[in-house]
């Protein structure tokens, strides 16, 4: 089936360190986001990218890195520069002249 | 910069005719989405507008109005799986030289349906 795989599901993070958050598509779509999700709100973009190789930054990319090796893949690392880091995040993407961005089912980080 | 404002939360009963409105403020406009997200699941695609006027799909309705910055969800026939949350999302394709949909978001109406 094709679709958005993010993972892991739920991952937890100790204090200064470093996690990454993977996310895959198979709908050989050329834009991918990364959405942040808190408690009761709604969606901020943290990075998004158009095409393989070239990303640019959202409303709160501090904190956070990505790279885009791959069309099909669109990693995000959560760096211990980000002070607060614990969140929904959401990947997606799209045609880039489309209408309709996918989701993928998101992932759950908890700083402990 | 962008601004989108919903209510945070409405109540309805099932079987009812439930409208939220949002209302936003940008430039580089470029067409207006809705979304519905269950708690801890992936938003998904309910509705666009472009254009001003009503677009209807089965039991829901969007309707944009431009010069008004004015957009609302219509959800007719209420059931109980209708609970959820509602996401207003504007598109601004300024700086997107080739295409590409950045959205910003409003934080969302919480619906609660009723019996």
């Amino acid at each position: 089936d094709g679709g958005i795989t993010q993972s892991p599901k739920y991952l937890f993070r100790k204090e200064g360190q470093n996690v990454t958050l993977s996310c895959e598509q198979n709908l050989n779509h050329d834009a991918m986001y990364w959405y942040r999700q808190d408690p009761g709100q709604g969606l901020r973009l943290i990075y998004y990218s158009q095409i393989v190789n070239d990303f640019q930054k959202g409303d709160i990319a501090e904190g956070y890195s990505v790279s885009r090796e791959k069309k099909e893949s669109f990693p995000l690392t959560v760096t211990s520069a980000q002070k607060n880091p614990t969140a929904f995040y959401l990947c997606a993407s799209s045609v880039l002249s489309g209408n309709t961005i996918y989701f993928g089912e998101g992932s759950w980080l908890t700083v402990v | 910069g962008q601004n989108i404002d919903q209510p945070t939360e409405m109540t309805a009963t099932e079987g009812a005719i439930v409208q939220i409105n949002c209302t936003y403020q940008t430039s580089g406009f470029n067409g207006l989405f809705w979304y519905q997200q269950h708690a801890g699941e992936a938003p998904t695609f309910l509705s666009y507008n472009v254009l001003d006027g009503l677009e209807e799909k089965g039991r829901f309705s969007s309707f944009l109005s431009r010069s008004k910055g004015y957009s609302y969800l219509l959800l007719k026939e209420l059931q109980m799986k209708d609970s959820a949350s509602y996401l207003c999302a504007v598109r601004d394709r300024r700086g997107l030289t080739g295409g590409g949909n950045k959205l910003t978001f409003g934080t969302g109406t919480q619906l609660k349906v009723e019996l």
